[in-house]
């Protein structure tokens, strides 16, 4: 099966713009999970998605956002981009969902960087 | 809360030698309990996970870890450090709602 896919793998924007990130998961899968990862803050939540369904967000402000079309194809949406937004931007698909015992498998990431 | 805890930021190990990366964990309920490893400029991979049964887990690329329920820990251990053991090591809880809670992470190195 091939793997977690996201594209773009970098991105660089500018402060105010805005961008929409892809994350196509494994064959199968209908959980979609986001994360945001930062030297200084790690590994942080952003939602998760199971069949088109946003089942749980995490603590970032409302210019973050995402969906998941029916075939699980998953986006993320930044608005307003500010320069603490420039992180590496991970997509985990699992095949229930990241609770209980299912693990994730991750995507390379997209980078992104603001200026 | 729930929280999970790495203690070390860095773990410095001689190639050859036996290796702990250690993690604490808070969590109501029966802990789900996972490892996953960061190769640079890399996703994370699964390498491990407790859900229930025999303490000790064997998991990828000869890791395993110890599930402590009385330290609450979880404790990723190889018997045998190689140098491409080198990366971001990352514990993780199941909590509720959908989510598993990250630990900082702590990254390894291991020196020939």
């Amino acid at each position: 099966k091939a793997g977690v896919t996201q594209t773009p793998r970098y991105l660089i924007k500018t402060r105010g713009q805005q961008v929409t990130l892809s994350c196509s998961p494994i064959s199968g899968h209908r959980s979609v999970s986001w994360y945001q990862q930062t030297p200084g803050q790690g590994l942080q939540f952003l939602f998760e998605y199971f069949s088109e369904t946003q089942r749980n967000k995490g603590n970032f402000p409302g210019r973050f956002s995402g969906r998941q079309f029916s075939n699980s194809r998953s986006e993320m949406n930044v608005s307003t981009l500010e320069l603490g937004d420039s992180a590496l931007y991970l997509c985990a698909s699992s095949l229930l969902g990241p609770e209980l015992h299912n693990e994730q498998f991750f995507g390379p990431g997209t980078r992104l960087t603001v200026l | 809360a729930q929280s999970v805890a790495q203690p070390e930021d860095q773990v410095n190990v001689a190639e050859g030698n036996p290796l702990t990366v250690k993690c604490t964990y808070s969590v109501s309920g029966n802990p789900y309990l996972f490892w996953y490893v960061q190769y640079p400029n890399r996703g994370l991979q699964f390498l491990l996970k407790y859900i229930t049964g025999d303490n000790l887990v064997k998991g990828s690329y000869g890791f395993e870890a110890e599930f402590n329920k009385s330290q609450t820990s979880f404790h990723l251990k190889k018997p045998s450090a190689l140098v491409s053991d080198s990366a971001l090591y990352f514990c993780a809880v199941s909590g509720s709602n959908y989510q598993l809670i990250w630990g900082a992470g702590t990254k390894l190195i291991i020196k020939p």
